[in-house]
């Protein structure tokens, strides 16, 4: 149990374009999703969390307006990266809670703006 | 600002050692950490847990240690595979829903 996929899994895109990505957990429900950003050789840091049915919580210094985030049901968050600049390539991951404090992470999307 | 931070950037060891993984942590509220592998282009995988209340948790082949005292975590991992070559990071959690990591140590076994 408690897997957490993602979609796509690479992306490459033109710079301005928007990029969709999903995160679905798919075999537990999941109020609570957390994205992610991860830059080569660096460690992750929390983009904004995502609430069902309410607007994601962002961390200080994340644009929310470039990077929009749905979370539209129990098993599906959606990142949106508008207007894409090539220094937005970078992998994103999502996670997602099962049971109390186990956080399961996505195999995370490749984002590359050219 | 508090963060959690590793001490070492690289480990390299060799097949069947034992490996252990240092972090500090900076927030003392924090009660609840974890250790994740994440191997190259892949989604951080979940390893071990400790909770505060604790100071040492067994896993299979792998053992984390906890020292609030000094705010220290590690991972030791025995007999150390080829397939455990990854990068680790450590993460607290604060605040319940707020998990943080550090910068992670790459661990690298030799055959």
């Amino acid at each position: 149990g408690a897997v957490v996929s993602q979609h796509p899994s690479w992306v490459i895109c033109k710079s301005g374009t928007s990029v969709k990505i999903e995160c679905r957990s798919l075999d537990f429900q999941a109020t609570t999703m957390f994205w992610y950003r991860q830059f080569p050789k660096q460690s992750l840091m929390l983009m904004a969390t995502s609430n069902e049915g309410s607007k994601a919580t962002y961390e200080q210094g994340v644009e929310k307006d470039k990077f929009l985030i749905n979370h539209a049901s129990l098993t599906l968050s959606t990142l949106t990266v508008t207007s894409a600049h090539p220094e937005d390539s970078s992998f994103y991951i999502c996670s997602a809670y099962y049971g109390s404090y186990e956080q399961y992470f996505g195999p995370g999307t490749r984002l590359t703006v050219t | 600002g508090e963060s959690v931070g590793l001490h070492l950037p690289t480990l390299s060891v060799q097949e069947g050692d034992n490996s252990i993984i240092n972090c500090a942590y900076s927030n003392s509220a924090s009660d609840y950490f974890i250790w994740y592998k994440q191997e190259s282009g892949k989604g951080p995988q979940f390893i071990i847990d400790i909770r505060s209340n604790m100071d040492k948790r067994q896993g299979q082949r792998v053992t984390v240690l906890l020292n609030k005292t000094v705010k220290h975590l590690s991972l030791q991992i025995a007999a150390t595979q080829p397939g455990d070559s990854a990068v680790y990071f450590c993460a607290e959690n604060i605040n319940n829903n707020d998990m943080r990591f550090g910068a992670g140590t790459r661990l690298t076994v030799k055959p």
